[in-house]
């Protein structure tokens, strides 16, 4: 099976400006978590998706949004670009089984932004 | 809310010898508890995790983590590392109920010198 694919692997955008980031998930998988990785904060939980509706969500701000489609890939959006947005936005997919609640989340390798 | 706290920012070791990371989380009624390794410029891979049951978890690459529910630990050891095992480590726990949400620790990077 083909792994977790996120896309673009680097980006890089001005202060301001919008972003997209996209995640395909392993095939059947169901669940789709983003995190941010930065040197100062570490890994920090974005959002957790689950056929197609959030289902649990961390603590930024509402400049930081995603969605889901139907066939599980995932997409997340950071608008108003800042500095401090620079960091890897790291993926997770999971098979989704029943409440989640022990899912082994298989990681991409990330998008890399900078924010200049 | 959930916290983790890797003892460790930086662990140097010799090859072949034993190390230990060390990990302890916030209390909390039950918590599934995950470590994850981190090569340069790579996502995270998952290396083992306690769920239930036996407090001895045995992962992949010869490592093993013990759950220490009174002390509310889950340290990472491995008898004998290799220059190969150079990577960032990272401790995870997430409640019962809230999904896959994972809370990481900073991070402990393990340093295997010949």
């Amino acid at each position: 099976k083909a792994g977790v694919t996120q896309t673009p692997r680097y980006l890089i955008k001005t202060r301001g400006q919008q972003v997209t980031l996209s995640c395909s998930p392993i095939s059947g998988h169901r669940s789709v978590s983003w995190y941010q990785q930065t040197p100062g904060q570490g890994l920090q939980f974005l959002f957790e998706y689950f056929s197609e509706t959030q289902r649990n969500k961390g603590n930024f701000p509402g400049r930081f949004s995603g969605r889901q489609f139907s066939n599980s890939r995932s997409e997340m959006n950071v608008s108003t670009l800042e500095l401090g947005d620079s960091a890897l936005y790291l993926c997770a997919s999971s098979a989704g089984l029943a409440g989640g609640w022990a899912d082994t989340q298989y990681f991409g390798p990330g998008t890399r932004l900078t924010v200049l | 809310a959930q916290s983790v706290t890797q003892l460790d920012s930086q662990v140097p070791v010799f090859e072949e010898a034993p190390v230990e990371l060390r990990c302890n989380y916030s209390s909390s009624v039950s918590v599934y508890l995950f470590w994850y390794v981190q090569y340069p410029n790579q996502g995270l891979q998952l290396l083992l995790k306690y769920l239930s049951g036996s407090t001895l978890v045995k992962g992949i690459n010869g490592f093993e983590a013990e759950f220490n529910k009174s002390q509310t630990s889950f340290h990472l050891r491995k008898p004998s590392v290799h220059i190969s095992d150079t990577a960032e480590y990272f401790c995870a726990v997430s409640d019962r109920g809230y999904g896959n949400k994972l809370v990481f620790g900073a991070g402990t990077i393990l340093r295997v010198k010949s």
